[in-house]
């Protein structure tokens, strides 16, 4: 089974500072078709998990150009710039290449 | 807009049976494959199974197999997991969730608690 290690996992960020969200996993992740399935999600308070990132670095549609998605092999980024209140909650990375899909432990982000 | 609305959690004793249920609106529901996602009370994401668009592929998490059966009728839009043999460890909201993959479009989820 695929592990992925997120870091940190308790997230302290002040408005309008950026945040980086680290996600390790323990085999690379590039699919037979070619694409690396690494995606990201976001959980508000309350809420049901949204995808924020789909295939390492696509931005879903209505996600604010504050978030991004970066990396390669085993290791892989969330970044999100200008924080502001609405981005308070956890946040996943999954991996859909190697079955069983895994996700990571969760980054609680708060302001 | 894209929908999907679970249904059929609820409080069962430990060794009982539950069915759910969720129904897909406006995701083009019969060409996906797809998937329940579960979460226990205050904890992180977990799979449970996935099920290709003919429902002739299922996969399953080590934990529910021969426990848990995926299903789906497309004429009704509607995927389902029956749980038998259920455990406290079950307990968790479900969530149904389109393409495996990538996880596109989730439900709002439907809550199993599993006590006696």
């Amino acid at each position: 089974e695929v592990v992925l290690t997120q870091s940190p996992l308790s997230l302290p960020v002040t408005l309008g500072q950026s945040a980086s969200i680290s996600c390790r996993s323990s085999q690379g992740l590039v699919y037979s078709d070619g694409d690396t399935y690494l995606n990201w999600f976001q959980q508000r308070p309350g809420q049901s998990p949204r995808r924020l990132i789909y295939k390492v670095s696509n931005r879903d549609s209505g996600v604010p150009d504050r978030f991004s998605g970066s990396g390669s092999g085993t290791d892989f980024t969330l970044i999100l710039n200008r924080v502001e209140a609405e981005d308070v909650g956890v946040y996943y990375c999954m991996q859909g290449t190697h079955w069983p899909f895994t996700f990571g432990q969760g980054t609680r982000l708060e302001i | 807009e894209a929908q999907m609305v679970e249904s059929g959690g609820g409080l069962v004793q430990p060794g009982g049976s539950l069915r759910l249920s969720c129904v897909a609106s406006g995701v083009n529901f019969s060409v996906y494959w797809m998937t329940w996602v579960r979460q226990a009370p205050g904890k992180g994401l977990d799979w449970v199974a996935n099920i290709n668009p003919a429902g002739s592929d299922k996969w399953y998490v080590d934990s529910v197999k021969g426990r848990f059966t995926i299903s789906r009728d497309n004429a009704k839009n509607s995927l389902y997991l029956q749980m038998n043999s259920l455990r406290v460890e079950d307990t968790a909201v479900y969530y149904c969730v389109r393409r495996p993959r990538d996880l596109d479009y989730w439900g709002q989820g439907t809550l199993v608690t599993v006590s006696s």
